[in-house]
């Protein structure tokens, strides 16, 4: 069975511009989550998502956001970049909420 | 709000040695705990899930405990080999209405040939 997969895995931007991110669950997988990892702040939860809905978002600001399309694939976008943005995003999915969340090999964002 | 902490923040042991690593959490009303293996610049290799109900669980040479109560688990690493050098993260699963993770800062454990 495939793992999670991202992509991209690298991208370098400029402040200002926008990104779009996407995660590809285990097949089956509908619960959809996403975190930031950088040195300082360590694991941030960003969102989760479950059947295209919205369950949970953390406390990020409204440039960023997500969604999820019915076959449980996500994308997250990230508005206006700034510096601060440089980071590894983490995408993980889990079948339901008591069962092991697995990551994928994350998006190496890069904000000149 | 659940905070998660990690202790010691990085460890250096000698190869063969056993050795603990220790994860504790303030909001004891969770669904379960989650120990992850992060090597340098990669994603998040799950280990081993404790769901609130259990004490413990065994992967190998790795055992992690759950004593919920007082806020604690603990993963166990026998014969520790140069291959498990890496970041150790925690991870506690809170459940409710807050379907996320939430991290402790990791361990990084160097074992040395």
């Amino acid at each position: 069975k495939a793992g999670v997969t991202q992509t991209p895995r690298y991208l370098i931007k400029t402040r200002g511009q926008q990104v779009t991110l996407s995660c590809s669950p285990i097949s089956g997988h509908r619960s959809v989550s996403w975190y930031q990892q950088t040195p300082g702040q360590g694991l941030q939860f960003l969102f989760e998502y479950f059947s295209e809905t919205q369950r949970n978002k953390g406390n990020f600001p409204g440039r960023f956001s997500g969604r999820q399309f019915s076959n449980s694939r996500s994308e997250m976008n990230v508005s206006t970049l700034e510096l601060g943005d440089s980071a590894l995003y983490l995408c993980a999915s889990r079948l339901g909420i008591t069962d092991t969340q697995y990551f994928g090999p994350g998006t190496r964002l890069t904000v000149l | 709000k659940q905070e998660v902490t990690q202790i010691p923040a990085a460890l250096s042991v000698p190869e063969g040695e056993n050795l603990v690593l220790n994860c504790s959490f303030t909001d004891s009303a969770i669904y379960n705990l989650q120990w992850f293996r992060q090597d340098p610049g990669k994603g998040l290799t799950s280990l081993l899930l404790i769901q609130s109900s259990q004490r413990e669980q065994t992967s190998g040479r790795l055992n992690a405990s759950l004593d919920k109560s007082s806020g604690r688990s603990t993963l166990y690493i026998a014969a520790s080999q140069p291959g498990d050098s890496a970041t150790y993260l925690c991870a506690v699963n809170s459940g409710g209405s807050n379907y996320k993770l939430t991290f402790g800062k990791g361990t990084l454990l160097t074992v040395n040939p």
